[in-house]
């Protein structure tokens, strides 16, 4: 089945520091795939996403690359800030369920100023 | 801001209440879902409706209702909570049912909490 990999929280990060979150998948076909940010007290907000391989989707200073040969779509930002601070979901959709996202475990990410 | 808004934002009740959780979007969007989203967890699917229909219903314990009396508007009808029900709850909508290309759009939910 499908599934969402990614790496395991809390991240702590001073200011300006560089970012990466891991996030591997496994589909049986050719899913979509995203980031979602959930600030504190929040719901869920599209961060970026990508349909094929070797797309980026970027926003807000965040980039991700869509990996099919590592099944791969890391999150990176180059100058992180405080108000960065949030959880960070990676996930999934195919067309043969595309009502359902496949979520990731979550990362919460801490910027110290 | 976000364009689904659900009420109420918080929400305390005992077990033998009767309460409803409402949630609305005028994006045009045909699919709407029902998340429940425990702490430090993601999200997990209970309903989805498709053009104001039910089209799946993730085993979820009948004591949750929902309903969609319009394309603009969906509810969850809850009565005899148990304490394990507290939890955010959140609503999403999304273009079209079957486009995987298209992302949900989320409200910010409402905090339930069963006494």
């Amino acid at each position: 089945g499908n599934s969402v990999t990614q790496m395991e929280g809390p991240v702590t990060l001073s200011e300006e520091a560089f970012l990466t979150i891991n996030c591997t998948y496994t589909a049986t076909g050719y899913p979509s795939l995203f980031w979602y940010v959930q600030y504190p007290g929040e719901g869920l907000q599209l961060l970026l996403k990508a349909t094929k391989a070797d797309d980026k989707g970027s926003n807000k200073g965040f980039e991700a690359t869509y990996r099919k040969e590592t099944t791969s779509f890391h999150l990176e930002k180059g100058s992180v800030q405080v108000s960065d601070s949030a959880v960070y979901f990676c996930a999934l959709t195919e067309y043969s369920s595309a009502s359902k996202i496949i979520f990731g475990s979550g990362t919460r990410l801490s910027i110290r100023p | 801001d976000t364009e689904v808004t659900q009420t109420p934002k918080h929400l305390v009740m005992g077990m033998t209440n009767k309460k409803s959780l409402k949630c609305e979007q005028h994006m045009g969007h045909r699919a709407m879902y029902w998340y429940k989203q425990k702490a430090k967890k993601p999200p997990e699917l209970m309903f989805v409706y498709s053009y104001e229909k039910l089209s799946i219903n993730e085993s979820v314990p009948s004591r949750f209702s929902p309903e969609c009396p319009n394309s603009s508007l969906l509810n969850l009808h809850l009565h005899a909570l148990q304490p394990e029900d507290s939890a955010l709850y959140l609503c999403a909508s999304s273009q079209e049912p079957l486009n995987d290309n298209q992302p949900q759009h989320f409200g910010d939910g409402t905090r339930l909490s069963i006494l």
